[in-house]
């Protein structure tokens, strides 16, 4: 069975310091990974992923990820806050050779950025 | 390209109504995706179309069918709501991945669909 945990439902950082978003997934053999944010009364949008290759992705408006195999890990990472990062974070998992199933999404984290 | 798009955006049902919820892409995508979102549990998969003319159940597809009426859009029926059913709806697509497996792409999602059933 896939499956993903956030353990954190609430984030809160300070404008400027260093954020993380915490993700930690289950699947038999290699993952899928995907982080998603969405901002209010929106549908998700793509932040990043890892198929394969180098464990630190670079994604989209200066967010990073890095997957560590060994402790099934890919939290997400921007070394400096904005207040309009402020949103739901949604890390999802899918097995790589498993073509049957979808994607596991998480519960979704919410990040407040205080100015 | 105006991505995904859903209809409508708010609805409000009396138990035991029918509706349908209309999605559709202008992305060329070959597989499109209903998920439910909950507070606190994430999306959940309801119905994912592969490509076109197959459907398939996800994780929660009671109460629920669907219809992938052509490439470009994907839709989804009540056919006699239940207030468990209150959720927002999001519709999804991506493109297709190596030798038919869209996992390896991201997901493109509509706006979704506020839904209360009284």
């Amino acid at each position: 069975a896939q499956s993903v945990a956030q353990p954190e439902d609430q984030v809160n950082v300070a404008e400027g310091n260093p954020l993380t978003v915490k993700c930690t997934y289950s699947v038999s053999g290699n993952p899928y990974l995907f982080w998603y944010v969405q901002y209010p009364n929106r549908g998700l949008q793509f932040l990043l992923k890892y198929i394969t290759g180098d464990n630190l992705v670079k994604g989209s408006y200066g967010f990073e990820a890095e997957f560590n195999k060994s402790q099934t890990s890919f939290h997400l990472k921007k070394p400096s806050a904005l207040v309009s990062d402020s949103a739901l974070y949604f890390c999802a998992v899918r097995a790589q050779d498993n073509y049957g199933q979808n994607f596991v999404f998480g519960p979704g984290t919410r990040l407040s950025v205080l100015p | 390209n105006a991505g995904v798009t859903q209809t409508p955006k708010f609805q409000v049902l009396k138990t035991g109504q029918s509706m349908t919820l209309q999605c559709a892409q202008d992305m060329n995508h070959n597989s499109m995706y209903w998920y439910r979102q909950d507070p606190g549990m994430g999306l959940r998969l309801i119905y994912y179309s592969a490509s076109e003319g197959t459907t398939d159940k996800g994780e929660v597809p009671n109460g629920y069918n669907v219809s992938r009426l052509n490439k470009r859009e994907f839709s989804l029926r009540l056919e006699s709501a239940a207030p468990s059913q209150t959720s927002v709806y999001f519709c999804a697509s991506s493109r297709p991945g190596l030798a038919g497996d869209p996992a390896r792409n991201e997901q493109f999602f509509g706006p979704g669909t506020r839904l209360t059933v009284l």
